[in-house]
């Protein structure tokens, strides 16, 4: 199976600064990682993906990085705005079995005005 | 067309209580997913459709949880005998394709479900 480690588990950030989020998987078969934001009694929303034969992704301020090796990927959020904060999680899927998403313990983020 | 949507929003059912949390999967999709998730944490597993076959049970809890999407189409999440500990939101997803590790899952609104 996969386990999906997540850091920080809280982040504060200034308007208009940057933000990352970084999460670790434990099987280097698992080929797909999505991340997700969540706002207050919603559902998570996909707001960036990445598959595991590309070592990164952008969209306009989010971006996506795969390492492999050290088996970590990262979420990166820059020009920060107030409409960012939510709970951001990642996850990996194991292709092996069956297709679910096994899901980190999220970082709640916060933009400072 | 419109995303997944899961009825009821929120539930408030007594210990012992029976309930069933529906959901509509975006249309055409193949793949269907049930998640728990409890408060500050993220969403577990509890079961994964195929059209009308359920591939993969592991993470339902207990035998007083069942799950079933007859048409391969609408799912329902069944909780017998509710206890206090399966007080969440539980999460539908669904996907376009049958191999969903190739294709985005889509999520719902969630069901907040309260036990008291």
């Amino acid at each position: 199976g996969e386990n999906v480690e997540q850091h920080p588990s809280t982040l504060s950030v200034q308007e208009g600064d940057s933000a990352v989020i970084k999460c670790t998987y434990s099987d280097s078969a698992s080929n797909y990682f999505p991340w997700y934001k969540q706002e207050l009694g919603k559902g998570p929303q996909l707001i960036i993906d990445i598959r595991s034969n590309v070592g990164e992704k952008k969209d306009q301020r989010i971006a996506v990085t795969l390492n492999k090796t050290a088996k970590h990927f990262s979420l990166h959020i820059t020009e920060t705005q107030p409409e960012d904060s939510a709970v951001y999680f990642c996850a990996a899927i194991w292709p092996f079995g069956n297709e679910k998403l096994t899901f980190g313990t999220g970082t709640r983020l916060t933009i400072i005005p | 067309g419109a995303g997944v949507s899961q009825s009821p929003r929120y539930k408030v059912a007594k210990r012992g209580q029976d309930v069933a949390l529906r959901c509509d999967p975006i249309s055409g999709h193949v793949s269907l997913f049930w998640y728990q998730q409890a408060l500050g944490q993220g969403p577990e597993f509890l079961t994964y459709f195929q059209n009308e076959a359920q591939l993969d049970k592991s993470g339902l809890p207990s035998d007083r949880f069942f799950a079933e999407r007859p048409e391969g189409s609408v799912s329902t999440l069944k909780i017998q005998r509710t206890q206090q500990e399966d007080s969440a939101v539980y999460l539908c997803a669904s996907s376009h394709l049958s191999v969903p590790s190739q294709e985005t899952q889509y999520f719902g609104p969630g069901t907040r479900l309260l036990v008291l």
